[in-house]
């Protein structure tokens, strides 16, 4: 199947600084990205879907100015988690669809750690 | 709208013995359907996917799962469970058909918790 990088896989910052998490698909492109959240032991929750050369589109809830998602090629997509807190730590995966195919391919996750 | 129910959170079984994962989902199109596998800090790997061809599906790792229309079931099976696979199993859909675009959201199930017991 389809490889989805992201990265860091684990990273650790202090409260009010930002983080920037990266999502490529390697051997395809990528019309579609979506980013998620998931809490400990329980589902993936949507936060945004993100189009290639547009603005993101954020689930309900989510506040758009301190996740903010840049998906400028049909390969990468970033999530820039800004003033981190330490409710922000969390668990965030990304995923992305090549275009006229159903399934998603997942990136590995990135373990936040905000101290 | 469309939902899906996994309706066990945990499931544990012996090793060797049969594995049975149950989905059930609910959709207003004709849905396509997977069922992912999640290992502990990683991200989710895709098991197998029903896409309106065969109703029985093979997968990876010897799963498989059956597209029950008159039930809306999509459970997931493995004749024999080994250590690996515990881990967190999730059925998913999608409402759109395969061919027709990559930009309808997923539904994700609650996840089942499958332990392994020697």
């Amino acid at each position: 199947g389809a490889v989805v990088s992201q990265h860091p896989s684990r990273v650790i910052c202090k409260s009010g600084t930002s983080v920037k998490i990266e999502c490529r698909s390697l051997d395809f492109q990528a019309t579609t990205m979506f980013w998620y959240r998931q809490f400990p032991k329980q589902s993936l929750m949507l936060m945004a879907t993100s189009n290639e050369g547009s603005k993101a589109t954020y689930e309900q809830g989510v506040e758009k100015d301190k996740f903010l998602i840049n998906h400028a090629s049909l390969t990468l997509s970033t999530l820039t988690v800004t003033s981190a807190h330490p409710e922000d730590s969390s668990f965030y995966i990304c995923s992305a669809r090549e275009q006229y195919q159903g399934e998603a391919f997942f990136g590995q996750g990135t373990r936040l750690t905000v101290v | 709208a469309q939902s899906v129910t996994q309706l066990d959170s945990h499931v544990s079984v012996s090793e060797g013995t049969p594995v049975l994962l149950r989905c059930n989902y609910s959709s207003s199109y004709s849905p396509s359907l997977f069922w992912y596998v999640q290992h502990p800090n990683k991200g989710l790997q895709l098991l197998l996917k029903y896409t309106s061809a065969a109703t029985l599906v093979k997968g990876i790792n010897g799963f498989e799962a059956e597209f029950k229309k008159s039930e809306t079931s999509f459970h997931l099976t493995k004749p024999s469970a080994h250590m690996s696979d515990a881990a967190e199993y999730f059925c998913v859909v999608n409402p759109a058909r395969i061919l027709t675009g990559g930009g309808n959201k997923l539904t994700f199930g609650t996840g089942t918790q499958l332990k392994v017991e020697l």
